[in-house]
Parts: structure tokens; sequence; C-alpha cells
């Protein structure tokens, strides 16, 4: 059973496209985040939802837009695609206001999607 | 603000011998803090925290780690390290109980040697 899913693993484009990433937690988490991983394997913050709700919004282009139609997604959709935005994005949720069980503070991650931008 | 060090881009330790990897944090508030390992290709797996309680954390795959707060560290250890245990390794901080935000450190990549 996949806690944390995302799709597709690997996304080959060229620079000015459109792609989006998705997300799906079958945790019962309220919280969901993306995490972009540079070259370097740093891993810094870009968004997080709770419940919907914007909640944690880094400095990003404005070409990356999240989207969450409900607690157990977290879509990140990204416009005129640049050479620089080739990385591994990372998803990942946590349980922060006790919906499942309790508080849990640990955030979970998927496996992460590969993006190559050409 | 909030961060984390992680001062040794490499450690190598031979298959049997301890093994640590250092991290040291910086919040305003309360650390919460983390470890996670991520193998080659994959995503970032949890390991242990700590939150509150016991300075001393255990954890996944018989690892520990040891929150000191007067030098503000939690380094990650194994007394007995296996070649399975190479992989890069990420201390995380985040400030308390109502900022979400998780700070991670550059990484760390241990290789055990058979």
């Amino acid at each position: 059973d996949t806690a944390v899913s995302q799709t597709p693993k690997y996304l080959v484009t060229q620079m000015g496209n459109d792609k989006s990433i998705k997300c799906e937690q079958n945790l019962g988490h309220d919280t969901m985040y993306w995490y972009k991983q540079d070259s370097k394997k740093f891993l810094k913050i870009m968004f997080s939802y709770n419940n919907k709700e914007l909640i944690i919004n880094e400095t990003v282009p404005n070409r990356f837009s999240p989207k969450s139609p409900d607690k157990a997604h977290l879509n990140l959709h990204i416009n005129s695609l640049e050479l620089g935005d080739s990385a591994v994005y990372f998803c990942a949720s946590s349980s922060e206001f006790g919906l499942a069980g309790g508080r849990q503070e640990t955030q979970y991650f998927g496996p992460g999607t590969r993006l190559l931008v050409l | 603000a909030q961060s984390v060090a992680q001062p040794e881009d490499q450690v190598n330790v031979a298959e049997g011998n301890p093994l640590t990897v250092k991290c040291t944090y910086s919040v305003s508030g309360n650390p919460y803090l983390f470890w996670y390992v991520q193998y080659p290709n994959r995503g970032l797996q949890f390991l242990l925290k700590y939150i509150t309680g016991d300075n001393l954390v255990k954890g996944s795959y018989g690892f520990e780690a040891e929150f000191n707060k007067s030098q503000t560290s939690f380094h990650l250890k194994k007394p007995s390290a296996l070649v399975s245990d190479s992989a890069l390794y990420f201390c995380a901080v985040r400030d308390g109980v109502n900022d979400y935000k998780l700070s991670f450190g550059a990484g760390t990549t241990v290789t055990v040697r058979a």
C-alpha cells in the first residue's frame, strides 16, 4: 500500500511547456507539501496546504501553482517551464491538527517526480 | 528563522564500526528535530524524531539520536554500521507547535565499506 504517491515518476519536456504533477496520500493526513530537490540534493519547501487552504508559500515563481481539490490530493502545475526547473519534486503529508487519530508532526514523503526540462 | 547545519558532506566508515552523522540546529522556539534517509533514486524515509521527553531517541534500522539542548545538536548514531546503510542522510528542524515549515540540512552522504 503506497502511503504518498506521485505521478508521473519521470517527466521530460521542452522549455516553454506547461506540465502538472499529481500527489495523493491515503494516510488520512490533513496537511500536504511540495518540496524541490536540486541537483546538489538540497531540499526546499515550496508550498503547503492544510485542508485545501494554502498555509506555506515560499518565494517561488508564480509560474508554479499548487491546487488542492481535497485534503488527500495536492497537485503542482508549472507554466512556461524553464531549464532551471529541472529537479526532483517531492510531495509530503502530515497530520497537524489531529484529524487522523492524533497529531502526527512527521512528514511522510512520496517517491519523487524527476523533471527534466530540455 | 530556523536552520540546520550538517558539517560533513561525507562520512566513510567500515562495516561493523560505529557510525555518527552530525547535525546542529538553530530555532527561536522549541525545536522539533527529524532524521530522514534517502537511498539513490528514492524518496525520503523517516528514521526518527525528537519532539519532547527523553533526549535519546531510538528509530528505525537500529539508528538513534541524542538531543543536546546546550550544544543545539541532534547527532545520528548507529553502533555497528552495515553496507546497506550507505545513503544520503538529512537532518531537519521545525520551530515548535505552529510552524509547519521543515528546514533541511544539506545532507551527509554515508558510505559503509565492506
